[in-house]
């Protein structure tokens, strides 16, 4: 059973514009959360996270933010750039391990 | 700081056969935590060691195993393989798996199985 759902395999976005990727989850014991970015032939590199007890946080271009009563997470990337095409997986933790979504691929069209 | 290491980074196997599969974590890291990444699943948790004590585990066969050794490297072993075990296995190390510490990534390594 998939604890953290990313509904959208796939994201085209152009250059400059925001790119926004949402993800689920269905445990309401969660309290921390993760976004990874990850190339071809790269493992998953980090790239921002929140706990349960902030909505959001910033890091430069990108942005997570966190709805606990929807069980729901999103990252906002602007502007968005070429290099940010990747496949993005959201990871959620209750202290135990980490569980991770399906990912979504990102393509930034220049 | 060197990155986490996976050897090796390609394999092929055949059906039946066992393979070992290797993790150095990052200098100064004592947990270690291996996944299973394939199409559409996602990163499926195998298990995780702390101290050459596997401390969580995740929902695989007993196919799976691990162990962790005094200098933190780990290994992973997967005995009988079936087809379904062509994957990409991922290590990740972090200081102390104690709760929320960020965690780095190996490159992975590609396990093929005809």
């Amino acid at each position: 059973d998939q604890q953290v759902k990313q509904n959208s395999p796939s994201l085209s976005v152009q250059e400059g514009r925001i790119s926004i990727l949402n993800c689920d989850y269905t445990n309401s014991m969660f309290d921390y959360f993760l976004w990874y970015k990850k190339y071809p032939a790269e493992g998953p590199t980090f790239l921002i996270s929140i706990s349960s007890i902030k909505d959001k946080n910033e890091d430069g271009r990108f942005t997570v933010f966190l709805n606990k009563s929807a069980k729901h997470l999103s990252l906002h990337i602007v502007p968005s750039q070429p290099g940010d095409s990747a496949v993005y997986f959201c990871a959620a933790s209750g202290g135990n391990q980490f569980y991770f979504g399906t990912g979504t691929s990102l393509t930034v069209i220049p | 700081k060197a990155g986490v290491t996976q050897t090796p980074r390609y394999l092929i196997k055949t059906r039946g056969q066992q393979v070992t599969l290797s993790c150095s974590p990052i200098s100064g890291h004592r947990s270690v935590s291996w996944y299973q990444q394939t199409p559409g699943q996602g990163l499926q948790f195998l298990f995780e060691y702390f101290s050459e004590t596997q401390r969580n585990k995740g929902n695989f066969p007993g196919r799976f195993s691990g162990r962790q050794f005094s200098n933190s490297r780990s290994e992973m072993n997967v005995s009988t393989l079936e087809l379904g075990d062509s994957a990409l296995y991922l290590c990740a190390s972090s200081l102390d798996r104690t709760g929320n510490d960020e965690q780095f990534f190996g490159p992975g390594t590609r396990l093929t199985v005809l």
